[in-house]
């Protein structure tokens, strides 16, 4: 199976900072990676696929790079309403597998 | 526009069962390939099965393997995950999810919760 490491865990930040959050596979994926968002009592809601791909509707201050076993989600600036928790999914082979979140707070 | 809506849930004693369903509308169910995902209270996202479009391939997480056989019926355009022998652990928020080739869980259903419990 392919272990997603997700870091960091937590992390609190203010209006505006840049964030970055990285998951790294435990063997290559290729570009198989998608990033979610997911608040409070809500279903997850995906921001990026195929690693880098941006989501339709969701803002551009949201991007996501990386390929192979290095992965990046990064806001560029974050708003009031980012704050919730982030996973990472890998689709390159089942069993699928996410990282354990990152829950982004307020400073 | 596109909807999954799942169904099912409840409390239930360890060892009994329950029938889950995702019913979808919006889109050619029978084009996508489905997935069960679920979510332990204050807990992170963990897949659980996948069955093919047609049905004839399926897989499952080793935590739910021998005892959640997932289904689908495409002339109803729904989803079915058989829990079979519960334990306190599968205690989670239930989602199903829709992917084909590159494309995974652009939509997510609003769960169902299933509570293992004597």
């Amino acid at each position: 199976d392919i272990q997603m490491t997700q870091s960091p865990s937590s992390l609190s930040a203010s209006v505006g900072d840049r964030v970055t959050i990285t998951c790294r596979a435990s063997q290559d994926i290729r570009n198989d990676l998608g990033w979610f968002q997911q608040k409070p009592g809500k279903a997850p809601k995906r921001l990026i696929y195929g690693a880098s791909s941006l989501q339709s509707g969701v803002p551009s201050r949201f991007s996501g790079s990386g390929s192979g076993t290095e992965f990046t989600l990064t806001i560029s600036s974050l708003q009031a309403e980012d704050f919730a928790t982030y996973y990472c999914l890998q689709f390159y082979s089942y069993p699928l597998t996410f990282g354990g979140g990152t829950k982004v707070d307020i400073k | 526009q596109v909807q999954l809506v799942e169904s099912g849930g409840g409390v239930v004693q360890p060892g009994r069962s329950l029938r889950l369903s995702c019913v979808a509308s919006g889109f050619t169910f029978s084009s996508y390939t489905m997935h069960w995902v679920r979510q332990a209270p204050g807990r992170g996202l963990e897949w659980v099965a996948v069955i093919s479009y047609d049905g004839s391939s399926k897989s499952y997480a080793d935590s739910v393997k021998g005892r959640f056989p997932i289904s689908r019926d495409n002339s109803k355009n729904t989803l079915f995950l058989q829990m079979n022998n519960l334990r306190a652990e599968d205690t989670a928020l239930y989602y199903c999810g829709r992917s084909n080739s590159w494309n995974y869980f652009d939509y997510w259903g609003q769960g169902t919760l299933v509570t293992v419990s004597s």
